[in-house]
């Protein structure tokens, strides 16, 4: 089993549809970074969080340390957020970042 | 304001071929590093610099060496591609060491084949 679990894998939706993606993890961390890579694909961070929520502009991303759960919401979808969203966690038992295998969004207009 | 500079965004090699892939940044970044990406897997870490003169392994070093040229550059060499190596490879950069408790930036990445 992967230590870091990302659902779904694919994920399609009209344009303004509300999005949520999952991240699970298994491992203890001090942080997790949600990151996008767009289809050109170039990789941008979005959010580095280790508790609570964080929100910036149409995206918000939420994090449950005792549950081991993350969620990054888009509201009102659009066209442009089509892209692959990662999540990675900071693992303090093994020092390292590790990273899921990315869920693929497409919003069609 | 640049960010990180990767060249080249295209390369393919014969086996047995070598090459170096540059990385530059531009936001006096301590730590720098080495990523490769390839379908169906998340991000492994090839090398790392925590700062200026330091290097050390991640999780898939074998056939690659990197140089920290100075605080700016990390190079990162293939000695003697292999087909294995076809991969998409990212450099990137943080403020902090290896807590990663510091947000990574990335360049736009480098397909490389090795037939």
């Amino acid at each position: 089993k992967n230590e870091v679990e990302q659902s779904p894998q694919n994920l399609t939706a009209q344009e303004g549809e509300f999005i949520t993606i999952n991240c699970s993890y298994s491992v203890g961390i001090s942080a997790l970074h949600w990151l996008q890579q767009h289809p050109g694909g170039g990789i941008v961070s979005l959010f580095m969080l280790s508790s609570g929520k964080k929100k910036h502009g149409r995206l918000i991303a939420t994090i449950n340390i005792q549950e081991k759960h993350s969620s990054l919401h888009i509201t009102a979808s659009h066209p442009r957020d089509s892209a692959v969203y990662i999540c990675a966690v900071d693992s303090y038992n093994t020092d390292k970042l590790i990273f899921g295998t990315g869920t693929r969004l497409q919003v069609f207009p | 304001n640049a960010g990180v500079t990767q060249t080249p965004k295209f390369q393919v090699l014969k086996t047995g071929q070598s090459m170096t892939l540059q990385c530059a940044q531009d936001m006096n970044h301590n730590s720098m590093y080495w990523y490769r990406q390839d379908p169906g897997m998340g991000l492994r870490l090839i090398y790392y610099s925590a700062s200026e003169g330091t290097t050390d392994k991640g999780e898939v070093p074998n056939g690659y060496n990197v140089s920290r040229l100075n605080k700016r550059e990390f190079s990162l060499r293939l000695e003697s591609a292999a087909p294995s190596q076809t991969s998409v490879y990212f450099c990137a950069s943080s403020d902090q060491g290896m807590s990663y408790n510091s947000p990574l930036h990335f360049g736009n990445g480098t397909r490389l084949t090795v037939t």
